[in-house]
């Protein structure tokens, strides 16, 4: 199994919703990140796990609430978000932190 | 802080023509470069890595990449592009704090 997976592929949600994005791999990484992209721009890192402790959060609101329950899954937690929230969240996993990354698809979020 | 440029925001090419898409970065140490590609509609796919060794890199699809340590390049190229090569282009870095940062992007265009 080779791949990430991510749910849901679409998210629309109001600006007092909470809900939660969730990454998947099963190819023994040790490490998943969390990225933003907003259209015609390159992926910005939000977090960084490591052996499922976060290493890396690169000054992300505390409306964004990772969590990393074991090593296969990763999980974003969204409250309180601005319709500037609104992008591509990605998940990616890596064998070890600094290798090379694989991606999911990406979750499409919208807040209104 | 790192960062990687890319020199062009968007090329055209016709099919067969020869492609090099230019990637700088700017870090003292010791980093990992990555080429990553995004299909219209799909998720990003590593092409090429280097991590030390020979400096020129062959990835998939057969493309290739030259780490140029004294210019602070690594500039990726085909000999001969498709239409199926119309995508997103970012180069990547990664540093020895695991810090991973892309390049804004250059957009190919291959016409038929």
């Amino acid at each position: 199994d080779t791949e990430v997976t991510q749910t849901p592929k679409h998210l629309v949600m109001g600006m007092t919703n909470k809900k939660s994005l969730k990454c998947e791999q099963h190819m023994g990484h040790r490490a998943m990140y969390w990225y933003k992209q907003k259209a015609k721009k390159p992926p910005e890192l939000m977090f960084v796990y490591s052996y499922e402790k976060l290493s890396i959060n690169e000054s992300v609101p505390s409306r964004f609430s990772p969590e990393c329950p074991n090593s296969s899954l990763l999980n974003l937690h969204l409250h309180a978000l601005q319709p500037e929230d609104s992008a591509l969240y990605l998940c990616a996993s890596s064998q070890e932190s600094g290798s090379e990354q694989y991606f999911g698809p990406g979750t499409r979020l919208t807040v209104t | 802080a790192q960062s990687v440029s890319q020199h062009n925001h968007h090329v055209i090419l016709s099919e067969a023509a020869s492609l090099e898409l230019g990637c700088n970065y700017s870090y003292g140490g010791t980093v990992n470069l990555f080429w990553y590609v995004q299909y219209p509609g799909q998720h990003l796919q590593l092409l090429l890595k280097y991590f030390s060794g020979d400096p020129l890199v062959k990835g998939i699809k057969g493309f290739e990449a030259e780490f140029i340590k004294s210019k602070f390049s690594f500039n990726l190229r085909k000999p001969s592009v498709q239409w199926s090569d119309t995508a997103e282009y970012f180069c990547a870095l990664r540093d020895y704090g695991q810090n991973f940062v892309f390049g804004p992007g250059t957009r190919l265009s291959v016409l038929p």
